[in-house]
């Protein structure tokens, strides 16, 4: 079956790591999504990527990072600059340019600071 | 920037009631989704309705949209305590070009007692 894997599903950080969640895809669509949710609140966007070795900051961008060597992976990096990153992080992928499909979403992974 | 907002943020109805969402959002769009969200969950599409539409129905779900108004409601008939979840309205802004995303409410909390 098609869809999103999001690895893991709970994650711990300490003080001053950086921790890497995956997001992997076997749904052959070009655009990949980042969203971060807070409790009771809606997504934000942290990064999108709509091809291969390109991706664009979102609107919370700062303490991120992202990369897109394959079509099927854009996994997020939670730096130690993100200052307030525990939260409930969400991966989407969509056909990339046909804005009249929906996106599909993984089962997220939620990450605590300890 | 989350441009739809839902209203009532949150909602309790008894099981076979009809439940209704409102959606508010503030520049022109292409297109208007919503999704669900059981808790701890990933989103779930659950309809579109692009912008030259003013009603959408798939089952117990019927999307209106209103451009004047830059509003939008889904109902949902007959409920059942399995439709316990939030409901977020995402608006894919007019002009983006290629570079789509979606930009997300803050959510209804709908809760259908048995």
């Amino acid at each position: 079956d098609g869809g999103i894997t999001q690895s893991p599903k709970y994650l711990f950080r300490k003080e001053g790591q950086n921790v890497t969640l995956s997001c992997e895809q076997n749904l052959n669509h070009d655009a990949m999504y980042w969203y971060r949710q807070d409790p009771g609140q809606g997504l934000r966007l942290i990064y999108y990527s709509q091809i291969v070795n390109d991706f664009q900051k979102g609107d919370i961008a700062e303490g991120y990072s992202v990369s897109r060597e394959k079509k099927e992976s854009f996994p997020l990096t939670v730096t130690s600059a993100q200052k307030n990153p525990t939260a409930f992080y969400l991966c989407a992928s969509s056909i990339r340019g046909q804005g009249n499909y929906g996106y599909t979403f993984g089962s997220g992974t939620r990450l605590t600071v300890v | 920037s989350q441009q739809g907002e839902e209203d009532p943020q949150a909602l309790s109805i008894q099981e076979g009631e009809n439940a209704t969402m409102n959606c508010s959002y503030k520049t022109s769009i292409n297109n208007l989704q919503w999704y669900r969200q059981n808790s701890g969950r990933g989103l779930v599409h659950l309809i579109l309705i692009r912008s030259n539409e003013r009603e959408k129905h798939s089952g117990r779900l019927r999307v209106t949209l209103d451009t004047s108004k830059k509003s939008s409601s889904l109902l949902i008939t007959a409920s059942r305590a399995a439709d316990t979840a939030s409901y977020f309205c995402a608006t894919d802004a007019l002009g983006s070009g290629s570079a789509r995303q979606l930009t997300f409410g803050s959510g209804t909390q709908l809760t259908v007692l048995p």
